[in-house]
């Protein structure tokens, strides 16, 4: 298995825009993750699904954050408006939940500059 | 809030000696502790677990301590190697009776070790 697969590697965008991140979970795992990367708060949970549906949003920080896992081979996070203060590093991980042992892999993250 | 807690920013240790990183958490909940290492522009990668029913376990050079009355747990690296140099996050995850799988990380600690 190639592992998690995240798309793109870089995003640079202007504020105001839109940005959709993507993830590719390892093929199997029941359990999906975003997280963000950040200087205060290390790796922050944002939201994670459990076959394909949210179970906690409660790290989304704002409105302008969705996220969705259409099907289980695939989740976006989306930010709408983007603002300056979203440049962070994005990663997804996923997971056999259920296991004893909950270890996550990560994708490599998507780097979010937003000017 | 931060349920858990790294609060040394950054490490520097000799190459041969030992590397003592450090990790607090404050919820009672937690029953499944991993340690994750990250080299720059890469995904944190699984490094090491413990249960909450030990209090040490022990791969190769990497030793994780559980101290569950002081919720505090410890990662020793002995030797100590320049390839070592790289973050470390600690977290943390209740299993309950759901078995969310849901991982709460720390803000990381970067070790540099010296050749």
């Amino acid at each position: 298995d190639a592992g998690v697969i995240q798309s793109p590697r870089h995003e640079v965008t202007e504020m105001g825009q839109e940005v959709t991140l993507r993830c590719k979970p390892i093929s199997g795992h029941d359990y999906l993750f975003w997280y963000r990367q950040t200087m205060m708060r290390g790796l922050e949970l944002l939201i994670y699904f459990n076959n394909n549906v949210p179970i906690d949003d409660s790290g989304m920080p704002e409105d302008r954050f969705s996220a969705k896992m259409p099907n289980a081979s695939f989740s976006t996070l989306k930010i709408q408006p983007s603002e300056p203060r979203d440049s962070a590093v994005y990663f997804c991980a996923s997971s056999l939940g259920r296991t004893s042992n909950t270890e996550a892999f990560f994708g490599q993250g998507t780097r979010l500059t937003v000017v | 809030d931060q349920q858990v807690k790294q609060n040394s920013p950054s490490l520097s240790v000799q190459e041969g000696r030992i590397s003592i990183l450090n990790c607090d958490y404050t919820n009672s909940m937690f029953d499944y502790f991993l340690w994750y290492k990250k080299y720059p522009a890469e995904g944190p990668t699984f490094l090491i677990s413990i249960s909450s029913i030990k209090d040490k376990n022990e791969d190769g050079r990497f030793t994780v301590f559980l101290n569950k009355s002081a919720k505090h747990l410890s990662l020793h690296i002995v030797p100590s190697q320049p390839g070592d140099s790289a973050v470390y996050f600690c977290a943390a995850s209740s299993h309950g009776s759901g078995n969310t799988g849901k991982l709460i990380f720390g803000q990381g600690t970067t070790l540099q070790v010296k050749p």
